[in-house]
Formats: C-alpha cells, sequence, structure tokens
C-alpha cells in the first residue's frame, strides 16, 4: 500500500512554461518532505524539502507547496529548462523511533526545447 | 569526496545463483540505506543502518535477502538464491544524521537482472 503516491508517472512541458508535479500522502503523522531528482543512470539527488509548519519553500526556480489539510504537495518549476528533464521524486519521512524515507513512484518530466 | 561508492554497476546472473552487491558509504555518515527501484513501486527502503547496526529491516521481501555492515565504510546486501523479480535497480545511500532531516547521498546503483 503506497503511503506516498505520485499519480502521473510522465509529465511533458515546453521550455520556458511552468512544470508542476503533484505527490500526496496518506499518513496525518508524516510532518517533513523532501524532493529529489533523478537523471539516468545516476542515483537520485536532494533538490529542496518542506517541513510541515510551512507551507511554501522557496529556492531559485523550485517551490514547493504543502497543503496539509488536503495531504498534498506539489513541486513547481519555473522556468523549466530542458536540463530539468529527469524522473523526480517525492519522499516523506515518517519520524518516531525508526525514522525513514518514504517515496512515490516517482515522475519523468520531460522539457521540450 | 567521492562520494557512495556501489558496486558492481551492472550484474546479470541467473536463477538460482547468490548475489552479492556491495557499498562503501561516504566516510564520517553514520546512516547507511539500501532501497530497491522498480517501475511499479518507486524506490522501496529495504533496510538501514546506524553506526553499523541495523535499526529496521522491515522493508527486505524475504529471507533470500540479508545485509551486513561489518564496518563503517563497508556494507553488502546478498541475494541467495536470486529469482527474475528480483531484477531491479539497488541503491545504496548515506546519511550523516539519523534525524534525517538532512538529505541522504545516493550511490549510483547496481542494476541486477536475474534471467
Amino acid at each position: 500500500d503506497q503511503q506516498v503516491k505520485q499519480n502521473s508517472p510522465s509529465l511533458s512541458v515546453q521550455e520556458g512554461r511552468i512544470s508542476i508535479l503533484n505527490c500526496d500522502y496518506t499518513n496525518s503523522m508524516f510532518d517533513y518532505f523532501l524532493w529529489y531528482k533523478k537523471y539516468p543512470a545516476e542515483g537520485p539527488t536532494f533538490l529542496i524539502s518542506i517541513s510541515s509548519i510551512k507551507d511554501k519553500n522557496e529556492d531559485g526556480r523550485f517551490t514547493v507547496f504543502l497543503n496539509k489539510s488536503a495531504k498534498h504537495l506539489s513541486l513547481h518549476i519555473v522556468p523549466s529548462q530542458p536540463g530539468d528533464s529527469a524522473v523526480y521524486f517525492c519522499a516523506a519521512l515518517t519520524g518516531g523511533a525508526t525514522n525513514k524515507l518514504i517515496f512515490g513512484t516517482g515522475t519523468l518530466l520531460a522539457v521540450q526545447p | 569526496d567521492a562520494g557512495v561508492i556501489q558496486s558492481p554497476r551492472h550484474e546479470v546472473t541467473e536463477m538460482g545463483q547468490e548475489v552479492t552487491l556491495r557499498c562503501k558509504p561516504i566516510s564520517g555518515h553514520n546512516s547507511l540505506f539500501w532501497y530497491r527501484q522498480t517501475m511499479m513501486r518507486g524506490l522501496e527502503l529495504l533496510i538501514y543502518f546506524n553506526n553499523n547496526v541495523p535499526i529496521d529491516d522491515s522493508g527486505m521481501p524475504e529471507d533470500r535477502f540479508s545485509a551486513k555492515m561489518p564496518n563503517a565504510s563497508f556494507s553488502t546486501l546478498k541475494i541467495q538464491p536470486s529469482e527474475p523479480r528480483d531484477s531491479a535497480v539497488y541503491f545504496c545511500a548515506s546519511s550523516p544524521d539519523r534525524a534525517l532531516t538532512d538529505t541522504q547521498y545516493f550511490g549510483p546503483g547496481t542494476r541486477l537482472t536475474v534471467l
């Protein structure tokens, strides 16, 4: 049973436009969320994170929004660039004694020149 | 810093054979994680260690899988016997902080194919 869900396996966007990647979670106890980016034949790399005490965190072209009541977060990339083409994973930190990351299935973003 | 090192990068084996995947974490990191990536389930945590001690192995699929961390600079994930459904990319990651508000640093992965 997936506790972190990314319902869009893929997304295609034109260069310069906004990319919006979505993520839903089921456990209201999750209180810290991260986005990772993965290029082919490489491991995932950390992109941006957000704590549940915030509803927005921005880092350059990347902004993560958190809606706790809806158990939903989204990653906005603006403007999108061809180099942003990658798989994006959403992850939630479980907290507690066995603190660990639960990842979603990923969304493949393709930014068309 | 060389980052997390995994070997081999690719492994092709036949069903029933033993497979051993290796990982060297970033020096000074005290938490190490093994993940498996599949299309259907994304990135799944198999097991993680803190200060060389297994903390959570609830993600290990079955008894055919085992992991060890004999010292702070080396870990192995073993599958014996291997089955075709074990085919996946296996990632090792390390973190300097068990609290994990820091990020995890991933290795490049081992692509395992079991025929």
